[in-house]
């Protein structure tokens, strides 16, 4: 079967660094997806993995390790604008079909 | 501004009753991608088109179809509607549906029904 597994929430402070977790079970692997999600409005590209390591733009990094089949996504700096959801989502199977996590919403405090 | 554009932004409708939802992908973008998010839910995937053709299909229920048209927009129609239904509706696009190309979502369309 195919599976992708993100924590449901996750609560941070403005200022600090928080690391979102993805798993994922797919038949064929053909990259690696973020996208952020506020509530009520369309989700939005982040980052794209296809090769491991660790992908940085500004204050947001993606990390991917195709062997354990796992991906993290890394926010600095927090700020509260950054409260969304955060969508994992894999490109697998034979006809490179999107597969989306349930997606996890972080909560940031001042 | 993803470039893909989704009409009607908000549409209330009784229960039973027939909507159409339509969508104009970024230019130059081939491949149309139709998704269902109820009130904090994750994204369904219902149907994708490329270039015209039914590419694949997700959870899509028989009352509702889709197609894309030779100028490439697509359109979603949902038909005798249930109060389950209210959803927000996304259309997403992508230059050809493979690898790396990343999809980009239109700001939906808000169904209400009632």
């Amino acid at each position: 079967g195919q599976n992708i597994d993100q924590p449901t929430e996750m609560t941070a402070t403005e200022g600090a660094i928080v690391q979102i977790n993805c798993t994922y079970q797919t038949s064929g692997f053909n990259g690696l997806f973020w996208y952020q999600q506020h509530a009520g409005e369309a989700p939005t590209f982040l980052s794209y993995n296809v090769l491991d390591g660790l992908e940085e733009k500004g204050r947001f990094s993606s990390f991917l390790s195709r062997s354990k089949g796992y991906s993290y996504l890394l926010l600095k700096e927090l700020q509260m604008k950054d409260s969304a959801s955060y969508l994992c989502a894999v490109r697998g199977g034979s006809n490179y079909q999107l597969i989306w996590g349930a997606g996890t919403k972080l909560i940031i405090k001042p | 501004d993803s470039g893909v554009t989704q009409t009607p932004k908000h549409l209330i409708t009784a229960t039973g009753q027939r909507v159409t939802l339509r969508c104009s992908p970024r230019s130059g973008d081939l491949s149309v991608y139709w998704y269902q998010q109820s009130l904090d839910q994750g994204l369904q995937f219902l149907i994708q088109y490329y270039n015209g053709e039914e590419r694949a299909k997700g959870n899509i229920l028989e009352r509702f179809s889709a197609q894309q048209f030779p100028d490439l927009h697509s359109e979603l129609n949902l038909s005798s509607l249930e109060l389950g239904d209210s959803a927000l509706y996304f259309c997403a696009s992508s230059v050809v549906p493979g690898q790396g190309n990343t999809i980009y979502f239109g700001e939906g369309s808000w169904l209400t029904v009632v």
